[in-house]
C-alpha cells in the first residue's frame, strides 16, 4: 500500500496555464506539507496543514493555493504558471507534528515543467 | 533563525568502507529534532534516522548512525560498510518546537558516490 501518493508524477504545461497536483496519505496523519525542490536539489517548505488548517505559508506567491478537503488530502493548485515554477513538488505527512518531532513521510514527487 | 549547513557537495567512498556526512545546524529552539533523508536518483525521499535534541544517546538504525554533538551543533551521519546502493543525495533536516513542529528546514544536501 502506498503511504503518501501524488498525482500526476509528471506535468508538462505552457506558461500561463493553471494546474493542480493531488496528494493523499493513508497513514492517518494529521499534518501534511508541500515542498518545492529546485533544479539544484534545494528543498524548501511551502505550506504546512494541521487538521485541515493552514499553519505555515512560507511567503509563497498567492498563485499557489493549497486546499485540504480532509485530513488525508492536500492538493496544490497553481494559477498562471511561470517558468520559475518548474521544479519537483513533494507532498509529505507526519503524525501529531504539534506534539512530537517525528519524521515526515514523503510522496514520490511531481515533476512540473513549464514551457 | 534556523539554519542547516552541509559543507560537502559531493563525497566519494569505496564500497565496504565507512563514510561520514557532515551537518551543522543553528537554532534558538529549546527542543528540536534532527533528521537525515536519502534521495536516490529515482527521486523519492527516504527517511533514515532521527535524533532528538534531548536524547542522551546517539541514534542508530542498522548501518546508519548519527554522531550528535550538541555543544558543537553538529549531527553527522555515519554510514558503515558502504554499498553501491548507498549512492544518492543525503539531506540533513531540522524541526523545532518554536514553529510548533510544523516547519522542517533542509540542508543543501551531499551527493554520495560509492565506488566498486
Amino acid at each position: 500500500d502506498t503511504a503518501v501518493s501524488q498525482t500526476p508524477k509528471y506535468l508538462v504545461t505552457q506558461m500561463g496555464n493553471d494546474k493542480s497536483i493531488k496528494c493523499e496519505q493513508n497513514l492517518g496523519h494529521d499534518t501534511m506539507y508541500w515542498y518545492k525542490q529546485d533544479s539544484k536539489k534545494f528543498l524548501k517548505i511551502m505550506f504546512s496543514y494541521n487538521n485541515k488548517e493552514l499553519i505555515i505559508n512560507e511567503t509563497v506567491p498567492n498563485r499557489f493555493s493549497p486546499k485540504s478537503p480532509d485530513k488525508a488530502h492536500l492538493n496544490l493548485h497553481i494559477n498562471s504558471l511561470e517558468l520559475g515554477d518548474s521544479a519537483v513538488y513533494f507532498c509529505a505527512s507526519s503524525h501529531q507534528a504539534a506534539q512530537t518531532l517525528n519524521e515526515q513521510f514523503f510522496g514520490p514527487g511531481t515533476r512540473l515543467t513549464v514551457l | 533563525a534556523q539554519k542547516i549547513t552541509q559543507t560537502q557537495p559531493g563525497m566519494f567512498v569505496q564500497e565496504k568502507e565507512a563514510v561520514t556526512l557532515d551537518c551543522t545546524y543553528d537554532t534558538s529552539d529549546p527542543s528540536y529534532g534532527l533528521f537525515w533523508y536519502k534521495q536516490p536518483s529515482s527521486g523519492e525521499m527516504i527517511f533514515l534516522i532521527y535524533q532528538g535534541s534531548y536524547d542522551q544517546q546517539n541514534a542508530t538504525e542498522g548501518r546508519y548512525s548519527l554522531n550528535f554533538q550538541k555543544a558543537r551543533k553538529s549531527a553527522n551521519l555515519v554510514i558503515s560498510a558502504s554499498q553501491l546502493g548507498d549512492s544518492a543525495m543525503y539531506f540533513c533536516a531540522m524541526r523545532g518546537v518554536n514553529t510548533g513542529g510544523f516547519k522542517t528546514i533542509f540542508g543543501a544536501g551531499t551527493r554520495l558516490f560509492v565506488k566498486a
